[in-house]
């Protein structure tokens, strides 16, 4: 079975539309993670949801908004979606908060904006 | 500025050869080092996590050192193998949940 699986793997829509990606993990961790990796592969978190609370949230644009169902799921929401938001986003999930625990990492969902 | 940044940008080697990637970092305070393996069109996975008291550590093939005095991270690949092609890359923890990741070093095993 799948850790971390994210939906959809590919994503093509046009600047201005409003879209939103999956993601659920099975492994019963507390604390999940969405990243973001632009074109020159840096990885940047974005957000992390530990029991439904966000407790970190970089700088980034309040177009982007995780929402998070249950312990399992963080969905990443964009609304008025610009050519810079493409990129490949990555959610990711670790048994607790910090960075001590190893994180999983979903297989990536590659996000193009035309 | 905490920043990771890795060496070669990319390499090729043949089948069976060995090979070395160089993570160099001016993140501070100082945690943890990661490497992790990212396949093509795959999410990161992690290969092995040091501590400040640990100079080497191995998983397999994948040997990783740290040098915490010279802020340096090395990862030996002994008699790789086709299924090594992959990026890989060195996560440095910083202050607080702070992950500072590097760019990258993208590997390509030739038969």
């Amino acid at each position: 079975d799948t850790a971390v699986s994210q939906t959809p793997k590919y994503l093509v829509t046009q600047m201005g539309n409003d879209k939103s990606i999956k993601c659920e993990q099975n492994l019963g961790h507390d604390t999940m993670y969405w990243y973001k990796q632009d074109s020159k592969k840096f990885l940047k978190i974005m957000f992390s949801y530990n029991n439904k609370e966000l407790i970190i949230n970089e700088t980034v644009p309040n177009r982007f908004s995780p929402k998070s169902p249950d312990k399992a799921h963080l969905n990443l929401h964009i609304n008025s979606l610009e050519l810079g938001d493409s990129a490949v986003y990555f959610c990711a999930s670790s048994q607790r908060q910090g960075t001590s625990y190893e994180q999983y990492f979903g297989p990536g969902t590659r996000l193009t904006v035309t | 500025k905490n920043q990771v940044e890795q060496s070669p940008q990319s390499l090729i080697i043949l089948e069976g050869k060995n090979c070395t990637l160089q993570c160099n970092y001016t993140v501070s305070p100082f945690s943890n080092l990661r490497w992790y393996k990212q396949d093509t069109g795959r999410g990161p996975v992690s290969l092995t996590i040091m501590t400040f008291s640990e100079n080497t550590k191995s998983n397999g093939r994948y040997t990783a050192t740290l040098d915490a005095d010279t802020k340096q991270s090395s990862l030996h690949i002994t008699a790789s193998q086709l299924s090594d092609s992959a990026s890989y890359i060195c996560v440095v923890r910083g202050s607080n949940y702070q992950l500072i990741w590097g760019a990258g070093t993208k590997l390509i095993i030739k038969p």
